[in-house]
Formats: structure tokens, C-alpha cells, sequence
């Protein structure tokens, strides 16, 4: 059974707007939720994390988390080309993160 | 900025081959992992390691594989006899706190290519 699950990518989105990830989680006793991003070729880069219900905003990242229904998202605002990249949802366990298989973000220009 | 070091980058070897792989993680920290990522695949957890013992480890992470922390900076990786299917990047990570409170900071990654 998967830990972790993200929407399917790729996700293709025009310079300038909102890409939406999201992400499930099977293990309702998971306390602290993390987005990464990974650059091709590159290693995992904490982007933020969220460990209470609601909203968290940084910069033009906003993290959602719903612990009812098992679910975490990510909104990028302004997407930029820099953007570009997969993004990957990581929950807690005990002693580790559990990894989603990531959506690759593509924001043309 | 602080950050988790890794060599090799890249290492090629023989099928059969022993392979070690090194890693600095932050000095403060106190947890450390290795994962590994197979080209096109996820990001998947080897094991984790605290006060000079495994936390928990993977059903990937069977007896070809070992930790070591032979001193106080480094965090070793060992895989006994390589096979084709442990062609891969090999990531270390290192946290504060465990991996639940936590985040995890990653290193540049080993390229491990067994041929």
C-alpha cells in the first residue's frame, strides 16, 4: 500500500499563474508534512512544511494541510520558470520521511 | 550555510564489487539516513540512524547493505557485493530532530552506475 500519493504530472502551466500539487497520505497519525523540490539530476531541497491544519504561506508558496482528509497541498503563485522542477510531497514517520513519486511542474514562458 | 557533503559524486564498479559511500552530515545534527532514487523513480527511504544505532531501516536494506559512523563527522554506506539493480543515486540526509518533527537536509548524492 503507498504511504504517499501525488496527482500525476507532468503539470504544464503559463508563466505568471497558480500550479496546484497535491498529495494523500494513508498514515492518519502522520504529524508534519514536507514539500521538496528536486531539480533533474539534483537532490531534494526543502521548499516548506506544515504540521497544523490550514494554510501556510512563504513567499509564493502556500501549503495546505486537511489532517481529516488526509491531504496536503502546494500552490506555487507567479509560477516562473525557475519553477520548473518536480515537487515532492515527504511525510513523517517515526524515524524518517516517506517520500511521494513527486509531479514535475513545467511553467513556460 | 551549513550542509551535508557527500563522496563520491559519481562511482562506477563491477557487479560484485564492494562500494563504500561517504557522507559528512551537519555537525549538529543527530539523525542520519540514506536514500536511494533508481533513475526515473522515487525517492526511497534505506534507513535511518541515531546515537550510533539503526532506527529503522527498509526491506531494500538486507544484509548486502551496512551503516557505520566510524567517527564523529562521518556516515558511511556499504553495500557488500553490488548488483545491477543498486545502479542508482544514493542521497544522505541528516535532522535535528528525528525524521518526524524534523526536516531532512540532503547532500549533492553518489552516483553509483554497477556494470
Amino acid at each position: 500500500q503507498k504511504e504517499v500519493e501525488q496527482n500525476s504530472g507532468p503539470l504544464s502551466v503559463p508563466e505568471g499563474a497558480i500550479a496546484s500539487l497535491n498529495c494523500t497520505y494513508s498514515d492518519r497519525g502522520s504529524q508534519s508534512f514536507f514539500w521538496y523540490r528536486q531539480y533533474s539530476g539534483k537532490s531534494p531541497e526543502l521548499i516548506m512544511f506544515i504540521y497544523s491544519n490550514g494554510d501556510k504561506e512563504d513567499g509564493r508558496f502556500t501549503a495546505q494541510l486537511n489532517k481529516a482528509s488526509q491531504y496536503v497541498s502546494l500552490l506555487i503563485r507567479d509560477s516562473q520558470p525557475s519553477d520548473s522542477a518536480t515537487y515532492l510531497c515527504a511525510v513523517n514517520g517515526d524515524y524518517k520521511l516517506s517520500f511521494g513519486a513527486g509531479t514535475t511542474v513545467t511553467v513556460r514562458a | 550555510e551549513p550542509e551535508v557533503t557527500q563522496t563520491p559524486s559519481h562511482q562506477v564498479t563491477q557487479m560484485g564489487q564492494e562500494v563504500i559511500l561517504r557522507c559528512v552530515p551537519i555537525s549538529n545534527h543527530l539523525y542520519f539516513y540514506w536514500y536511494r532514487q533508481i533513475l526515473g523513480q522515487k525517492v526511497e527511504f534505506l534507513v535511518s540512524f541515531y546515537n550510533n544505532e539503526i532506527s529503522e531501516k527498509s526491506e531494500i536494506f538486507d544484509d548486502q547493505f551496512s551503516v557505520e559512523r566510524p567517527d564523529g563527522s562521518n556516515f558511511t554506506l556499504k553495500i557488500r557485493s553490488t548488483k545491477l539493480e543498486d545502479s542508482a543515486m544514493y542521497f544522505c540526509a541528516s535532522s535535528l530532530a528525528s525524521g518526524g518533527a524534523g526536516e531532512l537536509f540532503f547532500g549533492e548524492g553518489s552516483r553509483l552506475t554497477v556494470l
